[in-house]
């Protein structure tokens, strides 16, 4: 069975430039989680999604960011314009949802640097 | 708010001694307990978990004891091996807000040495 993965690996943008990160979870899971580790801090909960619904964007950093998860499978996450604070390692995770916690999959992540 | 303490790295040591990563945490709720290890060029694992006051996670030699009295985490692994480098996060999870939106440490780096 396919992991999570994460497109692109690496990403290195201009600042003021729009950068499109995708995360596809494991198949059947309808719990998927943005996180985001920035440069020597702890790694951040940023949003949760149930399917196509956002259950929680309480860690969302501000209006720049924009995730949606059409039709409850993959997830994209845009930074528009992204900033140089924005650099950093974003983690997407997925988790089925059979009632309480399930342990969340963590796909490898994408650097996104920003010059 | 919830936040997890632990020990800050780089922890180098020699294939065969013992290893202790110290984590303490803060949660409004009852929390459940994680240790995830990230190995080189790999996503986050879940290493161990526990998930209430006095239960012991262990898996691939690592254990690690919920102390509520202390609020403490601590993972531990009596005789480490070179493949035991990577980065060790302490994690805890609170459903409060129903999402079940994990909470990190920094992360402890872990270099083992032949």
């Amino acid at each position: 069975e396919a992991g999570v993965t994460q497109f692109p690996s690496h990403s290195v943008i201009e600042k003021g430039q729009t950068v499109t990160l995708r995360c596809d979870p494991i198949s059947g899971h309808d719990n998927l989680y943005w996180y985001r580790r920035v440069m020597g801090k702890e790694i951040k909960f940023l949003l949760h999604f149930v399917k196509e619904s956002k259950q929680d964007e309480s860690g969302m950093p501000n209006n720049r960011f924009l995730a949606e998860r059409t039709g409850g499978t993959y997830s994209t996450l845009k930074v528009q314009p992204a900033e140089l604070e924005d650099s950093g390692v974003y983690f997407c995770a997925s988790s089925q949802d059979v009632g309480g916690y399930n342990e969340q999959f963590f796909g490898p992540g994408t650097r996104l640097t920003v010059l | 708010g919830n936040s997890v303490t632990q020990m800050e790295g780089p922890v180098t040591l020699s294939e065969e001694a013992f290893l202790t990563i110290n984590c303490t945490y803060t949660a409004t709720g009852y929390p459940s307990l994680f240790w995830y290890v990230q190995y080189p060029g790999e996503g986050l694992q879940l290493l161990l978990k526990a998930t209430k006051a006095d239960d012991k996670g262990s898996n691939k030699g690592f254990e690690a004891t919920y102390r509520k009295e202390t609020t403490s985490f601590h993972l531990e692994k009596g005789s480490v091996q070179v493949s035991d480098s990577a980065v060790y996060f302490c994690a805890l999870s609170d459903s409060g807000a129903g999402s079940y939106q994990l909470t990190f440490g920094k992360g402890t780096k872990l270099s083992v040495i032949p």
